[in-house]
């Protein structure tokens, strides 16, 4: 079946650590993007990629990195820099960067840092 | 920047009856898109719906229908028959024409009563 992994599901962290949040697709989209949600709030963009070894900042980018070397990989890094870093962080794909065609959304990760 | 504003934190129907969810957006260009996504307990997200902003014609899905009024920036959700599967959290959001980004609102939260 094709769609978007994102593991683990549930990650635990100390505080001070990195930690990389994994995101592969099977659907040979070019376009991936990363996703922050907080309780009650809605999705704000952190970085997206619109080809291979090619990525921008979304509205949120300071204390994370990614990289894309890959197509089918698109891993989200959360660095010790990031000041409130618990959250549920969601990985997304589209055929071509553009508004025609939809996001396609993976199950998420809930990242708990203590 | 673009701005995407949900005032109906919960919202409840019955089952079988007709809801309606507001969304408000603020933009200066004139041709965008706009979506509902669907996230349920699972926090899977879903796209419902798709408008184009060049459409005078509502976009329709079943059950699901928009009332798009471009001149007042306004984008509501009905949800017709009303199901108890429809329980989740709506969101509305917003996608410029260069196509990269999602601006999402902060959602309502819907309960369907049996």
């Amino acid at each position: 079946d094709g769609g978007i992994t994102q593991s683990p599901k549930y990650l635990f962290r100390k505080e001070g650590q990195n930690v990389t949040l994994s995101c592969e697709q099977n659907l040979n989209h070019d376009a991936m993007y990363w996703y922050r949600q907080d309780p009650g709030q809605g999705l704000r963009l952190i970085y997206y990629s619109q080809i291979v070894n090619d990525f921008q900042k979304g509205d949120i980018a300071e204390g994370y990195s990614v990289s894309r070397e890959k197509k089918e990989s698109f891993p989200l890094t959360v660095t010790s820099a990031q000041k409130n870093p618990t959250a549920f962080y969601l990985c997304a794909s589209s055929m071509v960067p553009g508004p025609v065609y939809e996001q396609y959304f993976g199950p998420g990760t809930r990242l708990t840092v203590t | 920047a673009q701005t995407v504003t949900q005032s109906q934190p919960e919202m409840s129907v019955q089952e079988a009856e007709t809801v309606t969810l507001s969304c408000t957006y603020d933009t200066s260009e004139s041709d965008y898109y706009l979506f509902w996504y669907k996230q349920p307990p699972s926090r899977q997200m879903i796209l419902v719906i798709r408008q184009e902003a060049y459409k005078q014609q509502n976009a329709t899905e079943n059950r699901f229908s928009v009332n798009f009024q471009k001149a007042a920036k306004s984008f509501s959700l009905k949800i017709s028959d009303s199901q108890l599967g429809d329980a989740a959290m709506y969101f509305c959001a917003y996608r410029n024409n260069a196509g990269n980004m999602l601006t999402f609102g902060g959602g309502t939260r819907l309960m369907v009563k049996p």
